[in-house]
């Protein structure tokens, strides 16, 4: 399989514990977003990473979570202390960048999520 | 702040029905608009970009349009079947790259 895989699909924790995503692109891909989506809602964006640049990030990343992209490649998203709210499917997207025909390509191809339930 | 709408929420058509779900953007300063696909517990399926320079996208018996200047894109799902049954997503891509996305129009195509 070729696409953006991530792990675990699944994560019960119980509140206060540490729990960490882990998200391997599509290879050659330079650019790793992750997002998080509640029920009945479209995902928001968290941060993203150009190759291993962390470039930008939302004011919804809280100083709990934490993500990296060592050497490139895989991704890891870290959620210390948890709490209830943090309860939701956690998305990560890759791109690549680059042009066709002088048109900037950008589009983004979503893994299978991890679904995160805090007790 | 960039902002997404998608309507309507939610759509129930029986099977060979064509439809549109509507999706408008409140700035239309954007790099492209992207429609995926969402099966229940799943992640999302890319169906459709759409540069921003362009103004559809057609992909077997999907066709995605694009007004950027009123800020609308619409998604024309031709006979539709009941394994087109899923939550559609809406996403604008801003000039920092990342997608902003819609509510979604959650579709159930009825046997």
């Amino acid at each position: 399989d070729t696409g953006v895989s991530q792990n675990p699909r699944h994560k019960i924790t119980k509140r206060g514990q540490n729990v960490t995503f882990r998200c391997d692109p599509i290879s050659e891909h330079n650019r790793l977003y992750w997002y998080r989506q509640t029920l009945g809602q479209g995902p928001e964006f968290l941060t993203y990473f150009q190759n291993e640049a962390q470039l930008e990030k939302s004011r919804l990343l809280s100083d709990r979570f934490s993500a990296e992209r060592p050497k490139g490649s895989f991704s890891t998203l870290e959620i210390q202390r948890t709490e209830q709210g943090d309860s939701a499917m956690y998305l990560c997207a890759s791109s690549l960048t680059g042009t066709s025909g002088g048109v900037q390509l950008e589009e983004q191809f979503f893994g299978p999520g991890t679904r995160l339930t805090v007790l | 702040k960039q902002e997404v709408t998608q309507i309507p929420a939610a759509l129930s058509v029986p099977e060979g029905e064509n439809l549109v779900l509507n999706c408008s953007f409140t700035d239309s300063a954007i790099y492209n608009l992207q429609w995926f696909r969402q099966d229940p517990g799943k992640g999302l399926t890319s169906l459709l970009l759409i540069q921003s320079s362009q103004r559809e996208q057609t992909s077997g018996r999907l066709n995605a349009s694009l007004d950027k200047s009123s800020g609308r894109s619409t998604l024309y799902i031709a006979a539709s079947q009941p394994g087109d049954s899923a939550t559609y997503l809406c996403a604008v891509m801003d000039s920092s790259y990342k997608l902003i996305f819609g509510s979604g129009t959650r579709l159930l195509v009825r046997p």
